[in-house]
């Protein structure tokens, strides 16, 4: 199965709510990154966070990590339409040579 | 501007016929991969290059080929394309050894094979 895991798989909010996202793995990791993605584009970068981290902001994305649990949350404040989108965290193991993703969070904000 | 460029954007072959996805980055990035993305799947690594001539599988690599001649092109080739490779394909590149900074992705590329 996947390295990394996100619950829930669908979140519907409504504008101007809070949105928080989880992610779960399964063996140590290098660092830990949530991506966007827009229905059928590309995968945007939002954040990285490594090991020795545990808690990360970039505007209204709030990122924490807990390597004690093998899990992540993605918050996102004041949600606006165009957050609208699936929500990807991907994995990097130590020592290894590539990220693994979850399968994602599809977040639907309600204008 | 800083991108990932694939190409063709929309692609619908038959089955056997052989094919390549083309991908260019232009941010001199030694790392390159290919993913396919599938419904209740996720993404998928197919291949990815750690620098020039340097390539390895990923979880699914059969049936796909790859070549990494120069730095900034990474193409992905189905040789005998069929049904089953009908999917979302995604072209990343990273500054470094995959995984230590954030990926930069191409647009994608819907293949349909029929």
């Amino acid at each position: 199965s996947q390295q990394g895991e996100e619950d829930p798989q669908a979140l519907s909010i409504q504008e101007g709510e809070n949105a928080t996202m989880n992610c779960s793995y399964k063996t140590s990791i290098n660092n830990l990154q949530w991506y966007r993605q827009n229905s059928g584009r590309g995968l945007v970068h939002l954040i990285l966070i490594r090991s020795n981290e545990r808690e990360k902001h970039s505007g209204r994305l709030r990122v924490t990590l807990d390597t004690s649990k093998k899990s992540s949350s993605l918050l996102i404040t004041a949600s606006r339409a165009a957050d609208t989108a699936s929500y990807f965290c991907a994995t990097a193991l130590v020592g290894g040579s590539r990220l693994t993703f979850g399968e994602g969070t599809q977040l639907t904000v309600n204008p | 501007e800083a991108q990932v460029t694939q190409n063709p954007r929309y692609l619908i072959t038959v089955t056997g016929k052989k094919l390549t996805v083309t991908c260019s980055q232009n941010m001199n990035h030694e790392y390159m991969s290919w993913y396919r993305q599938d419904p209740g799947l996720g993404l998928r690594q197919i291949y990815y290059s750690m620098n020039v001539e340097v390539t390895d599988k990923g979880d699914v690599p059969e049936g796909y080929k790859v070549s990494r001649k120069e730095k900034r092109n990474f193409p992905l080739i189905l040789e005998s394309p069929s049904p089953n490779q009908t999917s979302l394909y995604f072209c990343a590149s990273s500054p470094y050894r995959g995984g230590l900074y954030g990926y930069t992705f191409g647009s994608g590329t819907r293949l349909t094979v029929v």
